[in-house]
């Protein structure tokens, strides 16, 4: 069956150093795959979206992997702020027009 | 500019009814998706409109129905209301990808609608 899977578990960090966050998915073959970031009772705000033909995409202090092989996403926060802590979701197109989200990882950064 | 707007913020509702929901995208967008998002998940894919059709759909039954208006605008309605729709409705606005198959470009979300069935 279908899956995308990201770490239900928090990822609790201290401040400055880089929070890491995967996202593996199985049975998709998707073109595209997107990070986004959502705070409490709010809308998932878009952060980045990383190609199949890309490896690699920078911005700021973000940055994400993509490899088609392990069907795998790395989402990197570097110099990592309380102001960072979220939940932060990947989605990936499951067919035409449809994103599928994974079920979001909650990142905790500590002053 | 205005970004994507939700209405209403809240809205509870009883077994039975039925419920509309009102999205407008942000400006320059022409594509509208709607999704159900339940506490400690992610959001799950309703469908979503273009061009005023619905051209793609997600595991919902057809108590979940929308439309499209001239203006890009949309609504979701949800007839005979389970206790289980109560969650938070998210519209997310996109322009359509002109790369072929595959065209989900970022998309922009509301705030979303707090339902809650009693």
């Amino acid at each position: 069956s279908q899956k995308i899977e990201q770490n239900s578990e928090a990822l609790n960090i201290q401040e400055g150093k880089t929070a890491t966050l995967t996202c593996n998915y199985t049975n998709y073959s998707p073109a595209y795959l997107q990070w986004y970031r959502q705070d409490p009772g709010r809308g998932p705000v878009f952060l980045l979206l990383i190609r199949e033909n890309e490896k690699e995409k920078r911005k700021e202090r973000l940055k994400v992997t993509f490899d088609t092989t392990l069907k795998q996403s790395l989402f990197h926060i570097t110099a990592s702020q309380p102001a960072d802590s979220a939940t932060y979701l990947c989605a990936l197109e499951g067919s035409s027009y449809k994103l599928i989200f994974g079920s979001g990882t909650r990142l905790l950064v500590r002053p | 500019d205005a970004g994507v707007t939700q209405s209403p913020t809240h809205l509870i509702k009883t077994r039975g009814q039925q419920v509309t929901l009102r999205c407008s995208p942000k400006s320059g967008h022409d594509t509208v998706s709607w999704y159900q998002q339940a506490l400690g998940q992610g959001p799950q894919f309703i469908f979503q409109y273009y061009e005023e059709e619905e051209r793609q759909r997600g595991n919902f039954p057809d108590r979940f129905s929308g439309h499209q208006f001239p203006n890009y605008s949309s609504e979701l309605n949800v007839n005979a209301l389970l206790l289980g729709d109560s969650a938070l409705y998210l519209c997310a606005s996109s322009l359509d990808g002109r790369e072929g198959l595959f065209s989900s470009y970022e998309q922009y979300f509301g705030p979303g609608t707090r339902l809650t069935v009693t």
